[in-house]
Formats: C-alpha cells, sequence, structure tokens
C-alpha cells in the first residue's frame, strides 16, 4: 500500500504570496497517476490537478503541479482570499488508492 | 451538465447495514469507472473502493475486510455500496466520484474529476 505524507499540515500566507504544498509517497509510482484535490468548508472536493501536472478544467493558471518519483508538489502562485481550503493528494496508480492527510492552507 | 447523485444514507446501529446508491446523468456513465469516498466528521478524505465501467474489476480499501460491497447497474446509470457490519467508525459523509474514462481495452484516467454532494451515514446505538 502506498502511504502518502503530506506537509506542512498547516500553512499560513497572505493574498498575493506563493503556495508551496508538499506530496511524499511512500514508494515510487510506476506511472504518473498523482492528483490534487481542493476542499472549501462544507463542500464536496474539487479536481485541481491530475497526472502529477495537468490542470483540470476550469482550475487558473495560478495551479500548478509537478514532481516524480516520491516527491510531489503543488504551487499556487499568487493566493487569493477564496484559497482558504484543505488540499489533499491522491494517487491512483495502485489500490488502494490513498489520500494524503491533508494540507490546510489560511490566508492572513 | 455532469451530475452524480447520492442517496441512502442515514442513522444505523452498530452491527446494522445500509445501501447507498448514486445515480449519473449529463454523460455515458456505461463508460466510466468509478469510486467511493468518504470522510469521517472533522476529519480527511479516506478511499474506500473502486469498480471498472463493466463491473468486473473492484478494490477496496483494506480497512474494510469485507464489510462493504460496491457494484453497479449501467442500465440505471447507477453506483451502489452495500455496507454490512456497520462500526461507528464508518460515521462520515459518502461521496461517490468519477473516475477514468474507458473505450474499448483502453483506459484514460484524469483523477476523480466530478464529485456527487454526498451522503451522511451515521452508526449510532
Amino acid at each position: 500500500e502506498i502511504v502518502l505524507t503530506q506537509s506542512p499540515g498547516t500553512l499560513s500566507l497572505s493574498p498575493g504570496e506563493r503556495a508551496t504544498l508538499s506530496c511524499r509517497a511512500s514508494q515510487s509510482f510506476s506511472r504518473t497517476y498523482l492528483a490534487w484535490f481542493q476542499q472549501k468548508p462544507g463542500q464536496a472536493p474539487r479536481l485541481l490537478i491530475y497526472d502529477v501536472s495537468s490542470r483540470a478544467a476550469g482550475i487558473p493558471d495560478r495551479f500548478s503541479g509537478s514532481g516524480s518519483g516520491t516527491d510531489f508538489t503543488l504551487t499556487i502562485s499568487r493566493l487569493e482570499p477564496e484559497d482558504l481550503a484543505v488540499y489533499y493528494c491522491q494517487q491512483y496508480d495502485d489500490p488502494p488508492f490513498s489520500f494524503g492527510q491533508g494540507t490546510k492552507l489560511q490566508i492572513k | 451538465e455532469v451530475q452524480l447523485v447520492e442517496s441512502g444514507g442515514g442513522l444505523v446501529r452498530p452491527g446494522g447495514s445500509l445501501r447507498l446508491s448514486c445515480v449519473g446523468s449529463g454523460f455515458s456513465f456505461s463508460n466510466y469507472e468509478m469510486n467511493w469516498v468518504r470522510q469521517a466528521p472533522g476529519k480527511g478524505l479516506e478511499w474506500v473502493s473502486y469498480i471498472s465501467s463493466s463491473g468486473t474489476t473492484t478494490y477496496y480499501a483494506d480497512s474494510l475486510k469485507g464489510r462493504f460491497t460496491i457494484s453497479r447497474d449501467n442500465g440505471k446509470n447507477s453506483l451502489y455500496l452495500q455496507m454490512n457490519s456497520l462500526r461507528a467508525e464508518d460515521t462520515a459523509v459518502y461521496y461517490c466520484a468519477r473516475g477514468a474514462l474507458t473505450l474499448g481495452l483502453d483506459s484514460y484516467p484524469v483523477g476523480l474529476d466530478y464529485w456527487g454532494q454526498g451522503t451522511l451515514v451515521t452508526v449510532s446505538s
């Protein structure tokens, strides 16, 4: 089973700043099946990034994904107040298709 | 417009059973893999189960230990989760989520791109 560990647990930044969220896997993937989701309070999760670096439909280019092997990153280049949310990574390469524990992004 | 609507949640006693449903619309349901994901109150997302577009392949989270069964009826555009021997720790919002497009033998994964609004399952005496 692939375990995903996200860091930091909480991130507090100001509007306009750059956010860097990390997701580390316990083993390498055979394919680039790593996704990132955003979940705002009281809402269902929303897909942001799939296949490590591909933006989902309608996602602004402020959001970008990168990484390989066991280390992956979600970057939000210019934070906006509406980016307040919890962000999760998920691998869909090898079942069980595990999620990370999440990073809570707070906007100062 | 793609829509996924879950139903069937509610209050159930420990040891009881419940069957969740998810109806898809606005897309060719039979061509997509489907998943269930749950979220306990105040906690993170937990992947629960997967089913292939044809229904012939299924996967489950190790923690479920055979208590849950995923199935689908493509004629009814419906996904199901049969939950037995329920425990307090199964209390969560259960989401259905669309997975990869499957055309013939080819699969085109793009993550879980559409989610339902969730249905709450509460296991308590």
